[in-house]
């Protein structure tokens, strides 16, 4: 079993839509969460980060995590072209560094005007 | 120059050739990392340098070979590289050494390697 499962995409969705973006793990040491944008041609950027249980917001985003389910999730509120990209799910454990970094597949997604 | 920069953004080898990427953070970060990044793939971390200090060898073949001369310069050595090494190889820093799990790298825009 992977330790990070997410699925690779493409997804498309229209304008305006909310997105869902997921990920499982199995792991239940893994403590922080995060999501990373990659536009194409680009790196990856950290989009969110988080440590806890429930919800974060940042603008039109919002980072979900549970726990009990090992189930994260980005959500994407009106979305717009512009967030046409990869998302990348990360994972660590506290006490191990960046290098122990465990990330998804990546999810295509692409908003349709 | 800003953030993490690497060079060349493309490269075409033959199995026989000798390359190097080269990758440079303007972010006075501590650590630096290789990542290759392949279709349907997770991001597969190659090596880790934390203060000039190789720190991570995952198990990568002897083909490359990092180079870290100081903390804003890395170098990735190619040579006798197979057709499945062909990816993108992505370059990241860190603020604070290997060893802290903030999570958040910085990455290059990456050298897209085609090995025929």
């Amino acid at each position: 079993q992977k330790e990070v499962e997410q699925d690779p995409g493409p997804l498309s969705v229209p304008e305006g839509a909310i997105v869902s973006l997921n990920c499982t793990y199995s792991n239940s040491a893994f403590q922080y969460f995060m999501w990373y944008r990659q536009y194409s041609r680009k790196g990856p950027e950290l989009l969110m980060y988080t440590y806890s249980s429930g919800n974060k917001e940042d603008g039109r985003f919002t980072a979900q995590v549970d726990k009990s389910s090992k189930y994260i999730s980005l959500f994407i509120r009106d979305s717009q072209p512009s967030d046409s990209a990869t998302y990348l799910c990360a994972i660590s454990r506290p006490n191990f560094g960046n290098e122990k970094l465990t990330f998804g597949t990546g999810t295509r997604l692409t908003i349709i005007p | 120059e800003t953030g993490v920069t690497q060079t060349p953004r493309h490269l075409v080898m033959g199995m026989t050739n000798k390359k190097s990427l080269k990758c440079e953070q303007h972010l006075g970060h501590n650590a630096m990392y290789w990542y290759k990044q392949s279709a349907k793939k997770p991001l597969e971390l190659m090596f880790v340098y934390s203060l000039e200090e190789r720190v991570e060898n995952n198990s990568v073949p002897s083909r490359f070979s990092p180079e870290c001369p100081n903390s804003s310069h890395l170098f990735l050595h190619l040579h006798t590289l197979q057709p499945e090494d062909s990816a993108l190889y992505l370059c990241a820093s860190s603020q604070d050494p290997a060893g802290s799990s903030t999570g958040e790298l910085f990455f290059g825009e990456g050298s897209r390697l085609t090995v025929l």
